[in-house]
């Protein structure tokens, strides 16, 4: 079943704010990626990140991949309504052509 | 560049009625991937193809069969859909570890 554990699962922020996700393992990944899927399409491709204690940005966004490789979280700064979606942590144990394994997810909502 | 192609986009289905989900990619991947979506589940496995001409069970494989035709074709086919497997469906493609990328789903509904 699920192995990552994906908090919180939903969220309800005014724009402009910072927001913070995160997501635990009881084992070990080799990449931790986070994803986002608008209403009606797949999931897109975020951030990647390959190695423990890793943080990178991308634009608002920022991901780092946990020390102890079983934990990953996500910020966005100063969000704007169309950050509204589900984001997905994600984790792979291989170091490539290996299946991910999927959060539940985190809903964002975003009032203007 | 169209990516992942899966195709059809919306279908609907009686119990026992058969069918297969088509997904195409054009990314020279080695993996392939079928997900199924349902709410508050976020996304589960499948089937998966590490290359071609291998495939391995995933997660939730009960009720499928797939067949990775060629390395840009992975076909996912329900035998005899039941309500149980209604869903969105999403084909990933992936390699060397560089994420996963995903086609648009097929909604599917089993009456």
């Amino acid at each position: 079943g699920q192995q990552l554990n994906q908090s919180p699962q939903s969220m309800f922020i005014q724009e402009g704010e910072d927001v913070s996700m995160n997501c635990t393992s009881s084992s070990i990944f080799n990449t931790w990626l986070w994803y986002k899927q608008d209403p009606g399409e797949g999931p897109v491709l975020l951030i990647a990140l390959y190695k423990a204690g890793e943080l990178t940005s991308n634009g608002r966004l920022t991901a780092q991949f946990g020390i102890t490789r079983k934990d990953s979280f996500l910020n966005i700064s100063a969000s704007i309504p169309s950050d509204v979606g589900i984001y997905f942590c994600a984790g792979q144990r291989g170091s490539g052509n290996t299946p991910l394994v999927f959060g539940k997810g985190t809903r964002l909502s975003v009032i203007a | 560049n169209a990516g992942v192609t899966q195709t059809p986009k919306f279908q609907v289905l009686k119990t026992g009625q058969s069918m297969t989900l088509q997904c195409a990619q054009d990314m020279n991947h080695n993996s392939m991937y079928w997900y199924r979506q349902d709410p508050g589940m976020g996304l589960r496995l499948i089937y998966y193809s590490a290359s071609e001409g291998t495939t391995d069970k995933g997660e939730v494989p009960n009720g499928y069969n797939v067949s990775r035709l060629n390395k840009r074709e992975f076909s996912l086919r329900l035998e005899s859909a039941a309500p149980s497997q209604t869903s969105v469906y999403f084909c990933a493609t992936e390699d060397r570890g560089g994420g996963a990328f995903f086609g648009q789903g097929t909604r599917l509904t089993v009456v």
